[in-house]
Parts: structure tokens; sequence; C-alpha cells
């Protein structure tokens, strides 16, 4: 079945370490994006990708990082700079950015600062 | 600045007793609408893509609308399994951004 994985489901962080999060599609979607979901916020843009080794900021971006080395796949590093990481990390993929496609999404990584 | 306001917050509804759930936007040039149902403690999923004033889908008990300046989705005797956050989100101008909503949370009591 094609689709969108995300891992670990759950994550704990303490206060300093960078951790990363997994992020895998099986949709042959050009363009991936990294979405954080805060209570009574609507989703946040962190990072996107249209195309392999290119990526670029989206509205929160300061503290995260991600790398684009293969279609398939998007990871996100949280970093000991994002002050305040505690949040349900989504990713997602489209066809192509550019048009007009729908965003399919993971199930999402909680990730817990101690 | 583009902005995305649904409404209300949270909506409780008898099995079997339809309604409406608001999402208005101030954005140029939209590209397309997107509704989308998510359960707690999962990723949104797919439901609609609105483009254009006028439009309409439907599936199963749901029906979304489009008119310039909102979109609604209408909900038709809804069930139980109904129950879940309803988001809508828009893609507008030269940009490539989805800008979502903070959502609908949909409760049907049995």
């Amino acid at each position: 079945d094609g689709g969108i994985t995300q891992s670990p489901k759950y994550l704990f962080r303490k206060e300093g370490q960078n951790v990363t999060l997994s992020c895998e599609q099986n949709l042959n979607h050009d363009a991936m994006y990294w979405y954080r979901q805060d209570p009574g916020q609507g989703l946040r843009l962190i990072y996107y990708s249209q195309i392999v080794n290119d990526f670029q900021k989206g509205d929160i971006a300061e503290g995260y990082s991600v790398s684009r080395e293969k279609k398939e796949s998007f990871p996100l590093t949280v970093t000991s700079a994002q002050k305040n990481p505690t949040a349900f990390y989504l990713c997602a993929s489209s066809i192509q950015q550019t048009s007009y496609n729908e965003q399919f999404f993971g199930p999402g990584t909680r990730l817990t600062v101690l | 600045e583009d902005q995305v306001t649904q409404s209300p917050e949270a909506l409780r509804l008898q099995e079997g007793e339809s309604s409406s759930l608001n999402c208005s936007y101030t954005v140029s040039g939209l590209r397309g609408l997107f509704w989308y149902r998510q359960d707690p403690g999962k990723g949104p999923e797919f439901l609609f893509t609105l483009y254009s004033a006028g439009e309409e889908k439907e599936k199963e008990r749901l029906k979304a609308t489009l008119t310039k300046k909102e979109s609604f989705l209408h909900i038709t005797a809804p069930k139980p399994e109904d129950s879940a956050t309803y988001l809508c989100a828009v893609q507008a101008g030269t940009g490539n951004q989805f800008y979502f909503g903070t959502g609908t949370s949909l409760t049907v009591i049995p």
C-alpha cells in the first residue's frame, strides 16, 4: 500500500539534545513538507522541499533543519536551538507543489521535552 | 495578511442533526481550498479539494461548497463516527504554501 510513514510515534527529548524525526513516502510524490501542530493553532509550516537536494524555509524554520537526499525521504532534525519543541509534528507530501494538488499526511510524531 | 478562519471552534450535535461548518478566507488569488478530517493523535485525512466559486463536492454524509469568500462543510444526518476535528486549508497567490485554519471540533452524540 502506498503511503507516508513517520517514526517514531512518540519521542522524548532532554533539553539540549538534538533529535531527528523520520518521514518516508512511497507515493512517488515530488514535494514533501514538515508542519508543527500545537493546541488551538493551525498547522504551521517548518520546511518544504520540491525536489531532491533542495528545500526552503517555512514560517517557523528557526531551530529546525532538514535534508532531502532521496525523493522518498525527508527527515527533520529538532535542534537544541528550538526553545519550545514540544508539539505534534506532521509530514506531508504532494505530487507537485506548483500545481493544484492536495497534500497527504503521515500519522505524526509527538515530541515531548523532559 | 492571508488568513483562514474556521467557525465554530466546537460543535456538538445529536445523531441525525444536520449542520454546517464554516471556513472563511481572506487571500488573494485562491488556487484551491482543501478540507481534511483529523482524529485525535492522528494525521489529517484528505476529504475534498475545491477550486472555484460555485463548485461542490460530496462524500457520504459530507458536502463541501465554495463561494468567493468562504466554504461550507455540510454534514447531513451525522453519526457518532463523524466525530473528529475538521480542518480547512487554502493555497493562494504565487506561493506554494497551504494556510490552515485552527479547525472545528465536531462531537456527534448517540
